[in-house]
């Protein structure tokens, strides 16, 4: 059974610092994609990783994905309050329709 | 950009009612989803379609059934509304299969 399994579970910050998020799996996935979720709305796409070693910067996010695909990492750099949310990341499963999804990371930055 | 829509951002029901929510995706994807998202146990998958017509179970599909007419509509019904179900439904699409989904604003769920 393909799991990903997602550290920190809770993140509490202050504005401006630095995090890592990570989402580990032993299994290997064609792709990752990260998601962030804010309270009472649906995930919203992030980013998709393809390519091991593939590293993609979004403004101040920058994202990693493993070079054998079985893992992934999110890092924020001066992180601001509209940060803060639930990032998930999810992946296909293997000759399915299926998606699964991270147990996710909940991060609050502080003003 | 990929647009999913819901009917509705907010119900409340009653127990023994038949609910139905509605999804609708403007890009011409094939494939469409239904989650429920609930607090400590994360996104599980209710139901899913590949094509117009076809459906395929899910990890929790006692309780709910589901409708595909038109490509771009995914329909989820709740057949006798349980307190159970008071949930957050997230519908997603994709174009095929193993790519991207993008996800609905969510309907957020109470049954009393």
């Amino acid at each position: 059974t393909q799991l990903l399994e997602q550290s920190p579970q809770f993140l509490s910050i202050q504005e401006g610092e630095n995090l890592t998020v990570y989402c580990n799996s032993s299994s290997v996935f064609s792709s990752l994609q990260w998601y962030r979720q804010e309270p009472g709305e649906g995930p919203v796409l992030l980013v998709t990783v393809v390519t091991g070693g593939e590293v993609k910067k979004l403004k101040r996010l920058t994202f990693q994905f493993g070079d054998a695909r079985k893992d992934s990492s999110l890092h924020i750099t001066a992180a601001q309050p509209g940060d803060t949310g639930l990032y998930l990341c999810a992946g296909p499963t293997s000759g399915t329709y299926k998606y699964i999804f991270g147990t996710g990371t909940r991060l609050k930055v502080l003003a | 950009d990929v647009k999913v829509t819901q009917s509705s951002r907010y119900l409340v029901k009653r127990t023994g009612e038949k609910v139905f929510l509605e999804c609708v995706q403007d890009m011409d994807h094939e494939n469409m989803f239904w989650y429920r998202q609930d607090p400590g146990l994360g996104l599980r998958l209710i139901y899913f379609s590949y094509d117009v017509k076809m459906k395929e179970k899910g990890d929790i599909p006692e309780g709910y059934s589901v409708s595909r007419e038109k490509k771009e509509r995914f329909s989820l019904i709740l057949e006798s509304a349980s307190t159970n179900q008071t949930s957050m439904y997230l519908c997603a699409s994709s174009l095929f299969e193993q790519e991207t989904q993008y996800f609905g604003p969510g309907t957020r769920l109470l049954v009393l």
